[in-house]
């Protein structure tokens, strides 16, 4: 079975950093792109950053590049987002996701993990 | 402000039939990028529930349907039941955005 367990979340002051990790089990990882998605408390759902399998690529939305910094190791069979210069406006649940089928459809997603950003 | 239109809310009775838009630009849906739909119960991660505009992963009832149409896409619905309830979402790729976007959802009541 498929499982993908983010980890990770808090409060963190703005500006501060924070590492969030998703642990994968159940498939061969280092067989398919990974995904963040982001959803602010009571918003819709953003796509934030993804990944190739070997790590090799890596893509942002506008909003976090230069911040954020999305990676993997293929040995752990896990994802993490290194986030840094938080601000309130990234305050959601981020959910790791596993992109199946044509490639870009996030056919597995984990349960999420909260991330405050407040003073 | 997503670049993915939907409908903020629709609504049905058991039994009828439901449909969801997704209005794109022809930096998205309408310049060829597949479409995918999510579905999103109260307090759970999002599901997939269709992918590549049209098909369904193994376990979606077949009362979702999918299509796309120019820089438009549309989730159907049939059979309307109580489990239904829900937040959609569709998504697609935005080739001037170089990264990809999630519609605005829509939240389905069943009356």
């Amino acid at each position: 079975e498929v499982q993908l367990v983010e980890s990770g979340g808090g409060l963190v002051q703005p500006g501060g950093s924070l590492r969030l990790s998703c642990a994968a089990s159940g498939f061969t990882f280092n067989n398919y792109w990974m995904n963040w998605v982001r959803q602010a408390p009571g918003k819709g759902l953003e796509w934030v950053a993804n990944i190739i399998q070997d790590g090799s690529e890596k893509y942002y939305v506008h909003s976090v590049r230069g911040r954020f910094t999305i990676s993997r190791d293929n040995t752990k069979n896990s994802l993490y987002l290194q986030m840094n210069s938080l601000g309130a406006e990234d305050t959601a649940v981020y959910y790791c996701g596993r992109v199946d089928f044509s490639g870009d459809a996030v056919g597995h997603w984990g349960q999420g993990t909260l991330v405050t950003v407040s003073s | 402000q997503s670049v993915l239109t939907q409908p903020p809310s629709v609504s049905g009775a058991p039994g009828q039939r439901v449909t969801i838009s997704c209005t794109g630009s022809s930096s998205n849906i309408g310049a060829g990028y597949v479409v995918h739909w999510y579905q999103q119960l109260p307090g759970t991660a999002p599901k997939l529930l269709i992918y590549d505009n049209s098909n369904r992963p193994s376990g979606v009832p077949d009362r979702f349907s999918g299509s796309k149409s120019g820089t438009s896409a549309s989730l159907a619905i049939s059979g309307l039941q109580a489990e239904d309830e829900a937040d959609y979402y569709c998504q697609s790729y935005d080739s001037s955005l170089s990264g990809y976007v999630f519609g605005t959802g829509t939240k389905v009541t069943v009356l």
